[in-house]
C-alpha cells in the first residue's frame, strides 16, 4: 500500500531563518506531488506541484520555493522566513491524470505546522 | 479561471437530521470532482469521487453526493448526521489536462453537529 510521510508536524521559526520541509511517498511510482498551505484553518492554496523530478510547476509568486531531487520526494524550502508564511502546509500525491485516471484522488499527508516568530 | 465553491462557511445540523454541504463548480472539460474531509491539525481524508455517468455517488462514512451537471454542483449528503461528523469539509476539483493535472479547493465548510 501508499503511503505518504511528511515532517515535521510543527516547527516554529524566527523571522528571517531558512526552511525546509519533507515530504516522501511510498509504495508507488512517478506521482504528481503537490504542496499546499492552509492558513486559519480554512481553504487551501495549492503553491507547487510537479509531475517528475525537477519539474515543478508555481502557482503563486512568493518566499517560498519547491525541489524533487529524487521520484517520490518532495522539499518545500524558503531562503528567509516571513510572519505570513505561517500556516498549516499540506504534502500530496495522485496518480498520473490520463483518460479515465483523470479522476484519481489526492492522498494527504498529516501536515506540518509552521509559526514564524 | 477555474473554481471550486463551498458557498456555506458553517453548516449546523442537529444530530439525525439530514445534511448537506454544498459545492459548485466551474471547470472546462469533464468535470472530477472529490469531497475531503479534514479534523483539527490533520491532513484530509478523501470521502468519496465523482465518476462519470453515476451521478449519485457513495462513499466513506456514509456520505453520498449528488453531481448536477445542469447546476455544476456536486452537494455532498447524509440522511443521518452523527456528532462525530463535525468537522471541516473540502470540496475539490481535477483541473488541466492528462498527466500534468492538479487538484483544487474549495474555501471549506465547517459541519457543526450537536447532540
Amino acid at each position: 500500500s501508499q503511503t505518504i510521510h511528511q515532517w515535521p508536524a510543527t516547527l516554529v521559526q524566527p523571522v528571517g531563518s531558512p526552511l525546509s520541509l519533507e515530504c516522501t511517498v511510498e509504495g508507488t511510482s512517478n506521482p504528481n506531488l503537490y504542496w499546499y498551505r492552509q492558513a486559519a484553518g480554512r481553504g487551501l492554496q495549492l503553491l507547487f506541484y510537479s509531475i517528475g523530478i525537477d519539474q515543478i510547476s508555481s502557482e503563486v509568486p512568493q518566499n517560498l520555493s519547491a525541489s524533487r531531487p529524487q521520484d517520490r520526494q518532495f522539499i518545500l524550502s524558503s531562503k528567509k522566513l516571513l510572519l505570513s508564511d505561517s500556516g498549516f502546509y499540506l504534502c500530496a500525491w495522485s496518480r498520473k491524470g490520463r483518460g479515465r485516471s483523470m479522476n484519481t484522488e489526492a492522498f494527504f499527508g498529516q501536515g506540518t505546522r509552521l509559526t514564524v516568530v | 479561471a477555474q473554481s471550486v465553491a463551498q458557498p456555506e462557511d458553517q453548516v449546523n445540523v442537529a444530530e439525525g437530521n439530514p445534511l448537506t454541504v454544498k459545492c459548485t463548480y466551474s471547470v472546462s472539460g469533464n468535470p472530477y470532482l472529490f469531497w475531503y474531509v479534514q479534523y483539527p491539525n490533520r491532513g484530509l481524508q478523501f470521502l468519496l469521487k465523482y465518476i462519470t455517468g453515476d451521478n449519485l455517488v457513495k462513499g466513506s462514512y456514509g456520505f453520498e453526493a449528488e453531481f448536477n451537471k445542469s447546476q455544476t454542483s456536486f452537494h455532498l449528503k447524509k440522511p443521518s448526521a452523527l456528532v462525530s461528523d463535525s468537522a471541516l469539509y473540502f470540496c475539490a476539483a481535477r483541473v488541466g489536462y492528462s498527466s500534468a493535472s492538479k487538484i483544487i479547493f474549495g474555501s471549506g465548510t465547517r459541519l457543526s453537529i450537536r447532540p
